[in-house]
């Protein structure tokens, strides 16, 4: 089955700086890869998603691209901000639908 | 409002003694799942629904049944409990796995087998 791999574990940076966590996936047939925000005693929710045929997509502050050929992707935010602290988990799903998530990055916004 | 709702919020229980656990959601997806989170393990999926009375194992379906009678409903059913079964439970709705529409994930549950 799909084996989805995320890091770093745990990430602290400076308010206003950047953000970066990467995933690697090992099924190559996975064609959709959706990022999930998960504060503290809070569902998971959906912040961006991007489609197999798309290299990268932007909404305001975030940004996923993704590199089929690596199979890897990864979740960019600009310009972080105290809010942004919380755990992020990456997936990625085969054509049968099926969603396989990495084990979370924990983002700590210092102010 | 949208939502997805689960019930219980928390159960502790005892080894063997069967439980199920609600979940119904109300914005006609077709789409269903349940996933169990635990500690440095992320989400993993238990089983999902892509319409009624069709549903596919995901990656850790033992010890665990769901069923899809009704579009709205997709119970999590343990028919024989064990401790290895303690974990924090959530159910998610969407319009298509794939679809551009967020999905919805319930508030959690909590469940501790003892």
């Amino acid at each position: 089955g799909e084996n989805v791999e995320q890091h770093p574990s745990t990430l602290s940076v400076q308010e206003g700086d950047s953000a970066v966590i990467k995933c690697t996936y090992s099924d190559s047939a996975s064609n959709y890869f959706p990022w999930y925000k998960q504060e503290l005693g809070k569902r998971p929710q959906l912040i961006i998603d991007i489609r197999s045929n798309v290299g990268e997509k932007k909404d305001q502050r975030i940004a996923v691209t993704l590199n089929k050929t690596a199979k890897h992707f990864s979740l960019h935010i600009t310009e972080t901000q105290p809010e942004d602290s919380a755990v992020y988990f990456c997936a990625a799903s085969t054509p049968d639908y099926k969603l396989s998530f990495g084990a979370g990055t924990t983002v700590t916004v210092r102010a | 409002e949208a939502q997805v709702t689960q019930n219980p919020r928390y159960l502790i229980t005892v080894t063997g003694k069967k439980l199920t656990v609600t979940c119904s959601q109300n914005m006609n997806h077709e789409y269903m799942s349940w996933y169990r989170q635990d500690p440095g393990l992320g989400l993993r999926q238990i089983y999902y629904s892509m319409n009624v009375e069709v549903t596919d194992k995901g990656d850790v379906p033992e010890g665990y049944k769901v069923s899809r009678k009704e579009k709205r409903n997709f119970p999590l059913i343990l028919e024989s409990p064990s401790p290895n079964q303690t974990s924090l439970y959530f159910c998610a709705s969407g319009q298509g796995a794939h679809s551009n529409q967020p999905q919805h994930f319930g508030d959690g549950t909590r469940l501790s087998i003892l």
